[in-house]
C-alpha cells in the first residue's frame, strides 16, 4: 500500500525557516518524481514544487522560488521541502504527492504550517 | 502562473449528470494533454479522478469522465450519487516544468 507521511509543520514567525519531510513507503521511491502542493485555510490548491526521480531536476512556483528548496534522499525514501523567509501568505496545509505522468496519484494527509508572530 | 478558471459551484440531483469546466490558455490547458482532476472531501487529501485529460485511475468509477476542447477542459459526473458531493480541482501542466491549479468547484448533490 502506497503511503506518504508528512511531518515538520508547525508555528513559525515571519522571516523564519522550517523543513518539511515526507516519508514514502509501499512503492519504489526512486522510480517516481515527487511534488509539494499547499492549501491555505479555506482556499484552493496551489502547486509549490517538484523534483524528478533522481533529484537532478527541480521546479518551483514563482511564489516560492528563491525561498524554498526541494530535495530528496532515495536511500531514506524521503522528500524534503526547506522553507525560508517565510511570510504569512505561506500559511497552509502542505501535501506531498507522488508524480504519475504529470498528475499526482497519491497524496499524504498533509502537515499544517502557520506563519504568524 | 495564473490559476485556471472554474465555476465556484455546481449542483445536480441524484442520478443526474453535471459538468464542471476548467478554462486556461494556450500555455497550459490548450497546449498540453496533461489535464488532471482531483476530488477533495472536507478535511481530506485530494484524490486523483482523471489524468491526461481523459484517463481514469483504477478504482475510479466510470461515472467520471474528462474531455478537452481548445483551452477548456471539462469533468462530467454522470449518475450523481451523494458521495460525489465534494470540491473538485482541475490542474494542468503549464510549461517550464510547473503546474497550475484551478480555483476549485464545490459540487452539491441536491
Amino acid at each position: 500500500e502506497v503511503q506518504l507521511v508528512e511531518s515538520g509543520g508547525g508555528l513559525v514567525q515571519p522571516g523564519g525557516s522550517l523543513r518539511l519531510s515526507c516519508a514514502a513507503s509501499g512503492f519504489t521511491f526512486s522510480s517516481h518524481g515527487m511534488h509539494w502542493v499547499r492549501q491555505a485555510p479555506g482556499k484552493g490548491l496551489e502547486y509549490v514544487s517538484g523534483i524528478n526521480r533522481d533529484g537532478v531536476s527541480t521546479f518551483y512556483a514563482s511564489s516560492v522560488k528563491g525561498r524554498f528548496t526541494i530535495s530528496r534522499d532515495n536511500s531514506k525514501n524521503t522528500v524534503y521541502l526547506q522553507m525560508g523567509s517565510l511570510i504569512p501568505e505561506d500559511t497552509a496545509v502542505y501535501y506531498c504527492a507522488r508524480d504519475a505522468d504529470w498528475a499526482c496519484d497519491y497524496w499524504g494527509q498533509g502537515t499544517l504550517v502557520t506563519v504568524s508572530s | 502562473q495564473s490559476a485556471l478558471t472554474q465555476p465556484p459551484s455546481a449542483s445536480g440531483s441524484p442520478g443526474q449528470s453535471v459538468t464542471i469546466s476548467c478554462t486556461g490558455t494556450s500555455s497550459d490547458v490548450g497546449g498540453y494533454n496533461y489535464v488532471s482532476w482531483y476530488q477533495q472531501h472536507p478535511g481530506k487529501a485530494p484524490k486523483l479522478m482523471i489524468y491526461e485529460v481523459t484517463k481514469r485511475p483504477s478504482g475510479v468509477p466510470d461515472r467520471f469522465s474528462g474531455s478537452k476542447s481548445g483551452n477548456t477542459a471539462s469533468l462530467t459526473v454522470s449518475g450523481l450519487q451523494a458521495e460525489d458531493e465534494a470540491d473538485y480541482y482541475c490542474s494542468s501542466y503549464a510549461g517550464s516544468k510547473t503546474w497550475v491549479f484551478g480555483g476549485g468547484t464545490k459540487l452539491t448533490v441536491l
